[in-house]
Formats: C-alpha cells, structure tokens, sequence
C-alpha cells in the first residue's frame, strides 16, 4: 500500500526540550512538505523539500528543523527555540514541487506539558 | 489579503441536501486547483484536482473554477452524514512551490 506514514500520533514535549517528528512516504514523490494546523489558521507552511540534500523555508520555519537525506523521509524536529509548539502537524508529498497534488499523512498532534 | 480567502462556516444542512462550497482568490496566476476533505484528528485527503476553467464531476462531487471571477466551488449533491467534516480549498501557480490553502469551511450534514 503506497503513503505517507506519520509517527507518533500523539507527541508530548516537556518545555525546553526538543522533539522529532518522523515522516515516510513509499509513493516515490519528489517533493515533501511540513505544514501546522491550528484552529481558526489553516494549514500554514513550515518547511519544503524539493529533492534531496535540499529543502527551503516555509512561511513559519521559526523554531523548527528538517532533514532531508533520502527521498523517502522528512523528519521535522521541534526545537526548544519554537515558543508555541502544541498543534497539529501534517506532512505531505507530491510528484513534483510545483503543480501536482500533494497527498497527506495522518498527522501528529503535538502538546507541550 | 490573504490570497485564498474560505468562509469558515459553520455550514449545517440536512441529509439529501445540495451543498455548495466556495473559496475566492487573488493571485491570477493559480492554474492548478484542488479541494480536499479533512475528517476530525486526521490528515486530509484528495477530492478533487482540475486545471484552469470549468467543471470537472466526480459521482456526487462537481467542481467548478471561474477564473474570470477568481472564484472556485465545490458542489455536493444528495449530501450524506458521513460528508460532515472540513473542506479545504488550495491552489497553486507554475513557479509555485507549495499549495495556497483556504482556511476551509466546517460542514455537517444532520440526519
């Protein structure tokens, strides 16, 4: 079954600390994305990967990292640096970068306790 | 002005209903434009996919873009409980590198 697998589903975080987010897709897409979703927002993007050994920064990259060292994962690290890191967070893949539809995960609801 | 611009709703219709779904835009260069369905606490998933103008239909599900007007709808006909969820709209250009994503309307369909 080809998708994007998302771990875990639900993430807790102690202040000061750092947390990863794993992210896998088997569909053979080029592109990964990292977008967080909270109420009322919509999805907002935080970090882009075109291809690999590459990404770029979304609209709220802020207080995260990401690595890209094989196609077929993109994990996001939530740094200690982000000040409001509870919300929920999606990746998604697509073909290419530009005008093809992106496919999602089931995301990772992360809260900070 | 945010460039995708989706009434939040709440949208509440009865079962066997006809729902019609908009979002507007103001960037002339969007081409590609999609809707997707966001069930609570889970990733959303791809209705529907059409390029410029006109009207591309899926068994219940007709989407519709008007380019002239910078307007785009989704249309559910004979609407279900099981429809009730989130509905994003998003978007994107050639040189894009991400999609443009509605804040999306909440909908539910009551029995």
């Amino acid at each position: 079954d080809g998708g994007i697998t998302q771990s875990p589903k639900y993430l807790f975080r102690k202040e000061g600390q750092n947390v990863t987010l794993s992210c896998e897709q088997n569909l053979n897409h080029d592109a990964m994305y990292w977008y967080r979703q909270d109420p009322g927002q919509g999805l907002r993007l935080i970090y882009y990967s075109q291809i690999v050994n590459d990404f770029q920064k979304g609209d709220i990259a802020e207080g995260y990292s990401v690595s890209r060292e094989k196609k077929e994962s993109f994990p996001l690290t939530v740094t200690s640096a982000q000040k409001n890191p509870t919300a929920f967070y999606l990746c998604a893949s697509s073909l290419q970068g530009r005008y093809t539809e992106a496919f999602f995960g089931q995301g990772t609801r992360l809260t900070v306790v | 002005q945010k460039e995708v611009e989706q009434d939040p709703g709440p949208l509440s219709v009865p079962e066997g209903a006809i729902v019609s779904l908009n979002c507007t835009y103001s960037n002339s260069a969007f081409q590609y434009f999609m809707w997707y369905r966001q069930y609570s606490r889970k990733g959303p998933e791809l209705l529907m996919y059409t390029y410029s103008s006109g009207n591309k239909e899926d068994g219940r599900f007709t989407a519709q873009v008007d380019k002239s007007s910078k307007y785009i709808s989704l249309f559910i006909r004979d609407s279900q409980p099981s429809d009730s969820a989130t509905y994003l709209c998003a978007m994107n250009w050639n040189s894009g590198y991400a999609l443009n994503f509605g804040k999306g309307t909440s909908l539910l369909v009551t029995p």
